[in-house]
This record gives structure tokens, C-alpha cells and sequence, in this order.
């Protein structure tokens, strides 16, 4: 089973600050992806990677910043937090090849900016 | 673009009946495989069910999808729902590469006794 791993689990923020949000993938996985969860949006692509050093911008990608060093970490950050970015953010994993890749997702964060 | 679009928020159904959970897409690209990605409460959505075949039937756990190219749906049905089902219940495509998966804005399915 693949694993992927977020940290932290929950993070308040205040307005202006800086959040990094951490993601770990343990699979060898080439892509990996920052989903963010709100009601009645769904899973909405923030930024993505094909590998190490990569980053590509997704659906939704203003206010965020993503950083790919190696194959394992993939990072979103926030620099100057917003209230509207609270939310459920998601990473996930998945192999590059076929168009029926499969994800698998990290337990998730939930993030408060106060 | 590609999109995915899930119509009902919330699907509540009694123990024991059948449900079916509408997807409807629109993609540009002909290689494309379609998922159900399926989130229990206070855990990570995990696939479900996949497919890329047209008018080919695929199964799991008691629930069963066929991809209709013709009618661009991919519904998920199940015959006799179970109380363990309730959860929120995501269609999603892959395009080409399968670099980027797009998923709806998902269907919360609420089973009663």
C-alpha cells in the first residue's frame, strides 16, 4: 500500500503569516500533488510535480507556492496566509506513465488562518 | 478544459435499497481513464474503481460502474446499500500522461436504517 504522509496534522495561522505544509512520499512515485478540500468545491488542484525539482501550477495555484527537492517532499507554502485559505489541504501520489493513474492520498491538513 | 460534473450534493438512501450517483464529464483527449474515489469520515479519499474501457462493466466492493463514451457518464449503482456505504463519493478523470486527475465537487451518500 502506498504511503504518503502529511505534517502537520492541524495548523492555525494567523493572517500574514507564513505556513509551510509538508508532504512525504515513500513509494518512489514520480507525481505528486497539493489538493485542497472545501464543501461544494470538492478536491481542487493546487500545484503539481513530475519529480524532483519540478513544479507545475494547477487549477487554483494564487497564494501558493509549491517546492519539489527531492522525489520523497513536496511542500506548499503559504506566504502570506489569508482567512480564505482555510481549508482541508491533500497531498497525493501517483506514478507517471499511463493515463490511468491511480492517487493515493495523504491523511490530510487542516488549516485555520485566523 | 476537462471537467467533471457530479449533480447531487447529497444522496440519503435507506439501508438495503439500490443507489446510483451521477458523473457526467467533458475531456478533450481520447486516452482517458475514469475513476470513483471514494472518503470516509475524517480519512483520505481512496480509489474505489477505475476504468477506461467503453461499455466494459467494472466492479468493486459491491458497487459497479460502466463507462458510456456515447453519453459521456460514468455513474456509480449499487444494488443494496449498506450502512457502512455513507460516505463522500468523488468522480474523477486522467487525461493523456496522467499528470493531472479533475475530480467533481463530489456527492455526500448518507445511508439510514
Amino acid at each position: 500500500e502506498a504511503a504518503v504522509t502529511q505534517s502537520p496534522r492541524n495548523k492555525v495561522a494567523v493572517t500574514g503569516g507564513k505556513v509551510t505544509l509538508s508532504c512525504n512520499q515513500t513509494n518512489n512515485h514520480n507525481n505528486m500533488y497539493w489538493y485542497r478540500q472545501d464543501t461544494g468545491h470538492g478536491l481542487r488542484l493546487i500545484h503539481y510535480s513530475y519529480g524532483a525539482g519540478s513544479t507545475e501550477k494547477g487549477d487554483i495555484p494564487d497564494g501558493y507556492k509549491a517546492s519539489r527537492p527531492s522525489q520523497e517532499n513536496f511542500s506548499l507554502i503559504l506566504e502570506l496566509a489569508t482567512p480564505s485559505q482555510t481549508s482541508v489541504y491533500f497531498c497525493a501520489s501517483g506514478p507517471r506513465g499511463s493515463s490511468a493513474e491511480t492517487l493515493y492520498f495523504g491523511s490530510g491538513t487542516r488549516l485555520t488562518v485566523l | 478544459g476537462d471537467s467533471v460534473t457530479q449533480t447531487e450534493g447529497l444522496v440519503t438512501v435507506t439501508e438495503g435499497l439500490p443507489v446510483m450517483l451521477n458523473c457526467t464529464y467533458q475531456t478533450a483527449y481520447s486516452d482517458v481513464a475514469f475513476f470513483w474515489y471514494v472518503q470516509y469520515l475524517n480519512e483520505a479519499p481512496k480509489l474505489l474503481l477505475r476504468s477506461s474501457t467503453d461499455n466494459k462493466r467494472t466492479e468493486h466492493q459491491g458497487f459497479h460502474a460502466t463507462l458510456h463514451k456515447s453519453s459521456s457518464s460514468f455513474h456509480l449503482q449499487k444494488s443494496s446499500v449498506q450502512l457502512s456505504d455513507s460516505a463522500l463519493y468523488y468522480c474523477a478523470l486522467s487525461g493523456t500522461g496522467g499528470y493531472k486527475v479533475v475530480f467533481g465537487s463530489g456527492t455526500r451518500l448518507l445511508v439510514s436504517p
